[in-house]
């Protein structure tokens, strides 16, 4: 059964970093693509970062350009989200999602972390 | 980037009836390798958006028929037959064929 297991979130200060964990089981972490997706406090779904299976591809959405990272062990497989000059539209509940084996993003889902960026 | 229209904002619906949920894509959402990457997901109240549909009308693992999705090009819709009460929720269309990928504001399913 895949399991995604999201942790790390939490109430961090405007300007401060922060960074989230997501530890995979249940299939061979090194064989999928794996992304972030945020909800706002209830907001619909956005797409914020993605890294290809072996990490040599990454992709942003605009807003997060230059603030997150995103990045995997394989040998740990676990997936990270690094998130540097966190700001208060970053507060969201954050979620760890795999591919399918063909590509198709978003097929599996973690509970989600929540981070609140607030003074 | 790739502009998802998700309509209605919401629905009402009585056990054992069938809705349509329509979500329009701002460009095509046909990849450059052929394929359509069109999902939709569902999200019950208090969990984790699920997948649903993914390529417009496939079926995910263990998801049932009685969920049906159609259309191609920028023009989609997600078919619920004999609505259960473990249907409801927001439903969400997504696009992956293009960075960044996007979603609809979603519709809420509700019991009439």
């Amino acid at each position: 059964e895949v399991q995604l297991v999201e942790s790390g979130g939490g109430l961090v200060q405007p300007g401060r970093s922060m960074k989230l964990s997501c530890a995979a089981s249940g299939f061979t972490f090194s064989n999928y693509g794996m992304a972030w997706v945020r909800q706002a406090p209830t907001k619909g779904l956005e797409w914020v970062a993605t890294i290809s299976y072996d990490g040599s591809s990454t992709y942003y959405r605009d807003s997060v350009k230059g603030r997150f990272t995103i990045s995997r062990d394989n040998a740990k497989s676990t997936l990270y989200l690094q998130m540097n000059s966190l700001r208060s539209e970053d507060t969201a509940t954050y979620y760890c999602t795999r591919d399918t084996r063909l590509g198709v993003p978003f097929a599996y889902w973690g509970q989600g972390t929540l981070v609140t960026v607030s003074s | 980037d790739v502009v998802m229209t998700q309509t209605p904002v919401s629905l009402s619906v009585s056990l054992g009836g069938q809705v349509s949920i329509s979500c329009r894509s701002s460009q095509s959402l046909v990849h450059n390798n052929g394929n359509t990457y069109l999902s939709w997901y569902l999200q019950k109240p208090g969990q984790s958006p699920q997948l649903l549909i993914y390529k417009v009308s496939n079926r995910f693992s263990g998801i049932s028929d009685r969920f049906s999705g159609s259309g191609s090009g920028t023009d989609f819709t997600l078919k619920i037959s004999r609505v259960e009460p473990d249907d409801l929720g927001v439903y969400y269309c997504g696009q992956g064929t293009q960075y960044p990928y996007t979603f609809g504001a979603g519709t809420k399913l509700e019991l009439k």
